[in-house]
């Protein structure tokens, strides 16, 4: 089945540490976004991708890195920058721009926590 | 800049009654919108989308949202509440005419249904 697989579901990760959390879709989307949910923040916008090898800073990106080496792939950096790394993240993929545009496929999400 | 209001953190409806989940929006020019719903530790699953004809949308489970431009609203709607219905629940906005065709969340709205 068509899908966006994120792994690892749950991570910790210590003080000071890089940590990579995965994304992959098989949808064949050319848009891909990385979103940061907090309790009664809703989603904030981290990175997003509308082609390969290109994106852009979304409204909270620093303390992130990503990269869009293929299109299936989205995987997000958190760096040791940011400094409250503790949330649960969301990726997503769409079609692109048109008449599909804002209608997400998400991931099932990975839940980050800073010990 | 676009942006949605969510204008309720919580609704609370018992099982068989209508349930009336509220949002509105900001956007320059045409908007599209879009409902999606998030279940614990879950990614969110889209809803129902309204991007131009109809006013009422009718999308899964039974949902149903009307659009109106005069008030700039997107209620989210169902004539018979379930208890598996309480789920947390996101308006999105997004324009790509005169905003941004990457979609602005809602700050989410937790829906509870009581038996």
């Amino acid at each position: 089945d068509g899908g966006i697989t994120q792994s690892p579901k749950y991570l910790f990760r210590k003080e000071g540490q890089n940590v990579t959390l995965s994304c992959e879709q098989n949808l064949n989307h050319d848009a891909m976004y990385w979103y940061r949910q907090d309790p009664g923040q809703g989603l904030r916008l981290i990175y997003y991708s509308q082609i390969v090898n290109d994106f852009q800073k979304g409204d909270i990106a620093e303390g992130y890195s990503v990269s869009r080496e293929k299109k299936e792939s989205f995987p997000l950096t958190v760096t040791s920058a940011q400094k409250n790394p503790t949330a649960f993240y969301l990726c997503a993929s769409s079609i692109g721009q048109g008449p599909g545009t804002g209608e997400l496929f998400f991931g099932e999400g990975s839940r980050l926590t800073v010990l | 800049a676009q942006s949605v209001a969510q204008p309720e953190d919580q609704v609370n409806v018992a099982e068989g009654n209508p349930l009336t989940v509220k949002c509105t929006y900001s956007v320059s020019g045409n908007p599209y919108l879009f409902w999606y719903v998030q279940y614990p530790n879950r990614g969110l699953q889209f809803l129902l989308k309204y991007i131009t004809g109809d006013n009422l949308v009718k999308g899964s489970y039974g949902f149903e949202a009307e659009f109106n431009k005069s008030q700039t609203s997107f209620h989210l709607k169902k004539p018979s509440a379930l208890v598996s219905d309480s789920a947390l629940y996101f308006c999105a906005v997004s324009s790509p005419w005169g905003g941004s065709y990457i979609p602005t969340f809602g700050r989410g709205t937790s829906l509870i249904v009581h038996p």
